[in-house]
């Protein structure tokens, strides 16, 4: 298996812009997870998913972020429109039945 | 509020020596501590997985130990390689996983 896959691996945009973030989980996992990770922060839960299903999105900072699962293999993470203080890396994360969690390799975010 | 601390946060060893990371938590509802190992640009990679009953727990050159009464955490690497140059992040929880800000570990020659 390749792993959970992201795309793309940076993005650049002007303030304003809407942004799109897409995941690949490992195929049979049931959990999808959404991280962002900024140095003084660490990693924060943003979303995450069972059965293609939004469990808890708590950790979405604003209305201007928002997630969907259409089905079990994509899922997708939106800004819009993005701000500056948005640049961070966005990782999206799966889980297997033995509550193994497999990080991506991330979005670099760049709002300018 | 759910909290995970870890120190340092940085350290510098020479390779071939053992070093020692911590991370205290106060996550509710905790059913799992975890370790990953996060090299630069990479994704986080897991270490170790423990539950509240287990102590330590070994994957290769690096032990995780648990003491749930102090809610306490530490990873030790031994006989460090200048590969194990990346930063050591510690999350506890249950589905959803609060993480620390990491220790960024560099081993140099």
């Amino acid at each position: 298996d390749a792993g959970v896959i992201q795309s793309p691996r940076h993005e650049v945009t002007e303030m304003g812009q809407e942004v799109t973030l897409r995941c690949k989980p490992i195929s049979g996992h049931d959990y999808l997870f959404w991280y962002r990770q900024t140095m003084m922060r660490g990693l924060e839960l943003l979303i995450y998913f069972n059965n293609n299903v939004p469990i808890d999105d708590s950790g979405m900072p604003e209305d201007r972020f928002s997630a969907k699962m259409p089905n079990a293999s994509f899922s997708t993470l939106k800004i819009q429109p993005s701000e500056p203080r948005d640049s961070a890396v966005y990782f999206c994360a799966s889980r297997n039945e033995n509550r193994e969690v497999f990080f991506g390799q991330g979005t670099r975010l760049t709002v300018v | 509020k759910n909290q995970v601390e870890q120190s340092p946060q940085s350290l510098i060893i020479l390779e071939g020596k053992n070093c020692t990371l911590q991370c205290n938590y106060t996550v509710s509802p905790f059913s799992n501590l975890r370790w990953y190992k996060q090299d630069t640009g990479r994704g986080p990679v897991s270490l170790t997985i423990m539950t509240f009953s287990e102590n330590t727990k070994s994957n290769g050159r690096y032990t995780a130990t648990l003491d749930a009464d102090t809610k306490q955490s530490s990873l030790h690497i031994t006989a460090s390689q200048l590969s194990d140059s990346a930063s050591y992040i510690c999350g506890g929880g249950g589905n959803k996983l609060t993480f620390g800000t990491g220790t960024q570990l560099k081993v140099e020659l």
